[in-house]
């Protein structure tokens, strides 16, 4: 069974500063990589994912991903952040064979200060 | 292309009562997916539902059931509510499996009194 790990429940961060929120991954076989944001009161776009290939991924506004194997860890980050970031950003996981389901880490609020 | 419709938006029940929730998801998508989203909890997976059929299925009691349509819509049941089971219900749909790409309805509030 695979799980997720979202090390930080909040973080803060000044305007036009950059911001890396931390994934760690637990599975014994081979994983796509998500992740996604929620603004208030609405469900989860997805941002950006990792399938296969180039281990650098680059999403919507601005974000990008790195997935790293022999760490576990998939972080997201963007060099320079905006008031409109603001929102919970949830890594997820899932095993490449066949049709498994997405596991969803507990969730970062990024909270972007002006 | 319309998204993921779910309703209804927001829903008020008491203890011990059941609930019906709805989930379109976005034409020519086969697989429906469920979320319980709660502060604590985070996301949980319920279950998903592919061409009628119960793929997957999370660690949830028997109190939480679903099913789905041949036109992809599908339904969650939640009998004998319970004040824990206030949370977002959130829906995912996808052409074939939310493991590549899956699209979200802005959920359903299910607040139990």
């Amino acid at each position: 069974a695979q799980s997720v790990t979202q090390l930080d429940s909040q973080v803060p961060v000044f305007e036009e500063a950059p911001v890396e929120l931390r994934c760690n991954y637990s599975s014994s076989v081979s994983v796509y990589l998500f992740w996604y944001v929620q603004y208030p009161n609405q469900g989860l776009q997805l941002l950006l994912k990792y399938l296969s290939g180039s281990t650098l991924v680059k999403g919507i506004n601005g974000f990008e991903a790195e997935f790293n194997k022999s760490q576990t860890s998939f972080h997201l980050r963007k060099p320079s952040v905006h008031i409109s970031d603001t929102a919970e950003y949830f890594c997820a996981v899932s095993e490449q064979k066949g049709y498994q389901k997405v596991t969803f880490g507990i969730g970062t609020k990024l909270q972007v200060i002006p | 292309k319309a998204g993921v419709t779910q309703t209804p938006r927001y829903l008020i029940k008491t203890r011990g009562q059941q609930v019906t929730l709805s989930c379109s998801p976005i034409s020519g998508h086969r697989s429906v997916s469920w979320y319980q989203q709660t502060p604590g909890q985070g996301l949980q997976f319920l279950f998903e539902y592919f061409s009628e059929t119960q793929r997957n299925k999370g660690n949830f009691p028997g109190r939480f059931s679903g099913r789905q349509f041949s036109n992809s819509r599908s339904e969650m049941n939640v009998s004998t509510l319970e004040l824990g089971d206030s949370a977002l219900y959130l829906c995912a749909s996808s052409h074939d499996s939310m493991n590549t790409e899956a699209f979200f309805g802005q959920g359903t509030r299910l607040t139990v009194v």
